[in-house]
């Protein structure tokens, strides 16, 4: 059925270095995505949001990258720390106001 | 701003007993809740969907009358398993969208639930 799927389920990255989340989704009238970042037991928190109508966001330290045309989206982090050190997910939002549809996530783990 | 507060963070029961988890928003009016459930190294599920005064819209496979949701204000949703049983326990989440901030969730910090 139609989800929304991330490429590698973890992620090992060294302290200082970028780290680039991918996440695929597989319906074209995805209007809205959010990427979560979820430490381990807690709740999920925003990271950054893009719509479907731009192909990049930027905030601080994080930039989501919208390719609609393989329907690909990507998270990168600049300069990772061990406070990044999370499980990621993203989620997209399939009609305005509608609910959203989790990807499985990524365990990103950051090497000091 | 966007806080979203959830009690009890961790509860304990015996089989067969009815529990209630509060989810509330702090800062804004929420007149859409969402309940999730999430079990270790797994994505989130929803669950329902509560809007504030009328029923909430339950997802397949989830049953409205084991697992009964109130959203009875703009800034108060409550969950109640009912009769708990041992495979109810799980990570509860609840989320919060403001009238006008359109499709953004807040998240609150979950409920641990553990049936004994």
């Amino acid at each position: 059925g139609e989800s929304v799927g991330l490429h590698l389920p973890t992620l090992s990255v060294q302290e200082g270095d970028n780290s680039i989340i991918n996440c695929a989704y597989s319906n074209s009238a995805s209007d809205y995505f959010i990427w979560y970042k979820q430490e381990s037991g807690k709740g999920p928190q925003f990271i950054i949001d893009i719509r479907s109508n731009m192909d990049k966001r930027q905030g601080q330290r994080v930039t989501v990258l919208l390719n609609k045309t393989v329907k690909h989206l990507s998270l990168q982090i600049a300069a990772t720390q061990p406070g990044d050190s999370a499980v990621y997910f993203c989620a997209e939002n399939r009609r305005q106001g509608g609910k959203l549809i989790f990807g499985q996530g990524t365990e990103l783990s950051v090497k000091p | 701003g966007a806080v979203v507060s959830q009690h009890p963070s961790r509860v304990i029961c015996k089989s067969g007993t009815s529990v209630k988890i509060e989810c509330r928003s702090l800062d804004f009016q929420a007149t859409t809740m969402f309940w999730y459930r999430q079990f270790p190294k797994q994505s989130l599920m929803l669950m329902a969907t509560s809007n504030e005064g009328s029923k909430a819209t339950y997802e397949q496979g989830v049953e409205k009358d084991k697992f009964l949701i109130n959203h009875a204000s703009l800034t108060l949703s409550t969950l109640t398993v009912t009769s708990a049983h041992p495979e109810d326990s799980s990570f509860y989440i609840c989320s919060a969208r403001a009238r006008g901030w359109q499709e953004t969730q807040y998240f609150g910090p979950g409920t641990r639930l553990l049936v004994l």
